[in-house]
């Protein structure tokens, strides 16, 4: 079993959906978990960084934590078709420990 | 975060011979990691660039394969040597926020093809 697992999609939604993307993990050592945007030639860009359990907002975009269930998501709401991009979960032990990654899920928002 | 560049973006390259990757950040970082990300897997860490001394590497990679410099805290590169098709893949540098944070920023990737 890998540390973190992630569906790679692809997942197609229409403009203006709920998107739901999530990672589970198998580790109870990690307490950082971190969303990663990466668009199609690109490097990946931190979007969310949360500490331990809980949720945290960012306009659009809501990263939630479920420790207890080893289990992680990031809420997109009125996706738009400049959100289709390759999102990647990472997560660290925190201290000098290098965060783990997901594979990464494929998005696509169509007009 | 710093702003970090990379050299080459892309490159196309015949097996047996070796290209030098560049990584370059605009402020003074304290850690900085080179990754490979191939087609459909987890970016996966080839080694920890260390400062002044000898590079750090994960299972898997060797020295000799993936060479590694770190003359100062702005500025690495990365050989990918002998290659081979098996080493198409794209080269990302990484730098570790310099206050202690835990998040990772990353640079724009070069594209290797290996004919």
């Amino acid at each position: 079993q890998k540390e973190v697992e992630q569906d790679p999609g692809p997942l197609s939604v229409p403009e203006g959906a709920i998107v739901s993307l999530n990672c589970t993990y198998s580790n109870s050592a990690f307490q950082y978990f971190m969303w990663y945007r990466q668009y199609s030639r690109k490097g990946p860009e931190l979007l969310m960084y949360t500490y331990s359990s809980g949720n945290k907002e960012d306009g659009r975009f809501t990263a939630q934590v479920d420790k207890s269930s080893k289990y992680i998501s990031l809420f997109i709401r009125d996706s738009q078709p400049s959100d289709s991009a390759t999102y990647l979960c990472a997560m660290s032990r925190g201290g000098s420990y290098i965060p783990t990654f997901g594979r990464g899920t494929s998005l696509i928002v169509h007009p | 975060s710093a702003v970090i560049s990379q050299k080459p973006s892309r490159d196309i390259c015949q097996r047996g011979t070796s290209l030098t990757i560049q990584c370059q950040v605009d402020s003074q970082v304290t850690m900085m990691f080179w990754y490979r990300q191939q087609p459909g897997q987890s970016l996966t860490l080839i080694a920890t660039a260390n400062q002044g001394s000898e590079a750090t590497y994960e299972s898997g990679f060797v020295i000799d394969k993936f060479p590694i410099s770190r003359p100062n805290l702005t500025f690495s590169t990365l050989t990918v040597s002998n290659m081979s098709p098996e080493d198409s893949s794209i080269y990302l540098c990484s730098e570790r926020t310099s206050d202690g944070g835990e998040t990772q920023y990353f640079g724009p990737g070069t594209r290797l093809l290996v004919l």
